[in-house]
């Protein structure tokens, strides 16, 4: 199975400040890799799939980047709606469709 | 506007069963494949189960054997039939839908609210 490894696992930022949340796979997985938001007490929420590719509805703030084995999302300028954690999600090799353990965005 | 709305859950005994339903809604069900996410409290998430439109199913091995996925098209409803539980199997139960783009792309779009699972004597 692909493992992922998400760093840092905890984050604390202000806001206004650029964000960037890495996501690695344990072998290849081309582009096929989604980031998602969770709230507490929410469902994730879909932000980019395809490795780089936002979602409809999702700000413009955040984007992805990266294939292969290494993945970046990055948010321009935290707001205070971002508070949360966030997942990455390989689906190049399934199943299993396998998670990262989460990163959680906090305020500094 | 699509839903899903799972129901179903509740506490129950190491050893017992429950079985959980996703009522979904606002899209045409049978076009797409369906999956069940769980996440312990305070915890990540782990990919509980799958079914595809053609009715295949896929486990991770933590519940294959234990756990069952299937699908009711005329009804728009999903359903996971979860036997003998164990603590470890306590989680927040979501679905989610499954959307495949391209030729081989993937990923899960729309969610549940989630259905809270509690084993425990």
């Amino acid at each position: 199975d692909i493992q992922l490894t998400q760093s840092p696992s905890f984050l604390s930022a202000s806001v206004g400040d650029r964000v960037t949340i890495t996501c690695r796979a344990s072998q290849g997985i081309s582009s096929y890799l989604a980031w998602y938001q969770q709230k507490p007490g929410k469902a994730p929420k879909l932000l980019i799939y395809a490795a780089s590719t936002l979602q409809s509805g999702v700000p413009s703030r955040f984007s992805g980047s990266g294939s292969g084995t290494e993945f970046t999302l990055t948010i321009s300028s935290l707001q205070p709606e971002d508070f949360a954690t966030y997942y990455c999600q390989q689906l190049n090799s399934y199943p299993p469709w396998t998670f990262g353990q989460g990163t959680k965005v906090e305020i500094k | 506007e699509v839903q899903l709305v799972e129901s179903g859950g509740g506490l129950v005994q190491p050893g017992g069963s429950l079985r959980l339903s996703c009522a979904a809604s606002g899209f045409t069900f049978s076009s797409y494949d369906m999956h069940w996410v769980r996440q312990a409290t305070g915890k990540g998430l782990e990919w509980v189960s799958a079914i595809g439109t053609a009715g295949d199913t896929y486990y991770p091995g933590s519940v294959k054997g234990r756990f069952t996925i299937s699908r009711e098209n005329a009804k728009n409803s999903l359903y996971l039939q979860m036997n003998s539980l164990r603590a470890g199997d306590t989680a927040v139960y979501y679905c989610a839908r499954g959307v495949i783009y391209d030729s081989s792309g993937y990923y899960f779009d729309y969610w549940g609210q989630g259905t809270l699972v509690t084993v425990s004597s």
